[in-house]
């Protein structure tokens, strides 16, 4: 079965150090793999994605992940945080092998907090 | 463009009510698929739809759920007789297609609170 993990519920940074959120994934195949965003009591906003090619992808607000398909890794990082870009970060798989192809599985979210 | 359109925002319930969430996609998006999100938890698939057709409600409960994506108008998620259980955010998304590059595109999302 496909899955998605994020190993961290929480993840604090300072403002202007790099940030990574972590995310590893379990699939069968090609993965097709999401970063999104959630403010509270928002909907989820799409940051990047990867498809196929380069393994680095650069996505909104200055955010990129980088898939490692020796790790079955895509982490996302951004050089230097924000205290703006606090929020909820879900990882998410295409599920590829479910009847329909059409769903994402997600994992269960990561809490970034960045301190001025 | 408009975005991915929910309404309400927020709906109250008592037990035994039913309670309807709508969707309208995105401008050009014929795709539609419904999430679930309990506190503390990450977004679970209920049902992917086009128009007039129910292509996946592998992940919607086998009772008291059902979902429509009619020719006109918004896709509509019905819950009868809520549950407390049932209190949760329902998202919606839309995509253009279903090719697994594809971007689905979420809602703001619709809050349900059961009394």
């Amino acid at each position: 079965a496909q899955s998605v993990a994020q190993p961290e519920d929480q993840v604090n940074v300072a403002e202007g150090n790099p940030l990574t959120v972590k995310c590893t994934y379990s699939v069968s195949g090609n993965p097709y793999l999401f970063w999104y965003v959630q403010y509270p009591n928002r909907g989820l906003q799409f940051l990047l994605k990867y498809i196929t090619g380069d393994n680095l992808v650069k996505g909104s607000y200055g955010f990129e992940a980088e898939f490692n398909k020796s790790q079955t890794s895509f982490h996302l990082k951004k050089p230097s945080a924000l205290v703006s870009d606090s929020a909820l970060y879900f990882c998410a798989v295409r599920d590829i092998n479910g009847g329909s192809q059409g769903n994402l599985i997600f994992g269960k979210g990561t809490k970034l907090s960045v301190k001025p | 463009n408009a975005g991915v359109m929910q309404n309400p925002r927020h709906l109250v319930r008592r037990r035994g009510q039913e309670a309807r969430l709508r969707c309208s996609p995105m401008k050009g998006h014929s795709h539609v698929y419904w999430y679930r999100q309990l506190p503390e938890e990450g977004l679970k698939f209920m049902v992917y739809l086009q128009k007039e057709n129910i292509i996946d409600e592998s992940g919607m409960p086998k009772e008291r759920f059902s979902a429509e994506f009619p020719k006109e108008g918004p896709s509509i998620l019905r819950i009868q007789q809520v549950v407390r259980g049932d209190s949760a955010a329902y998202f919606c998304a839309s995509s253009p297609g279903t090719e697994e590059w594809e971007t689905q595109y979420f809602g703001p999302g619709t809050r349900l609170l059961v009394l």
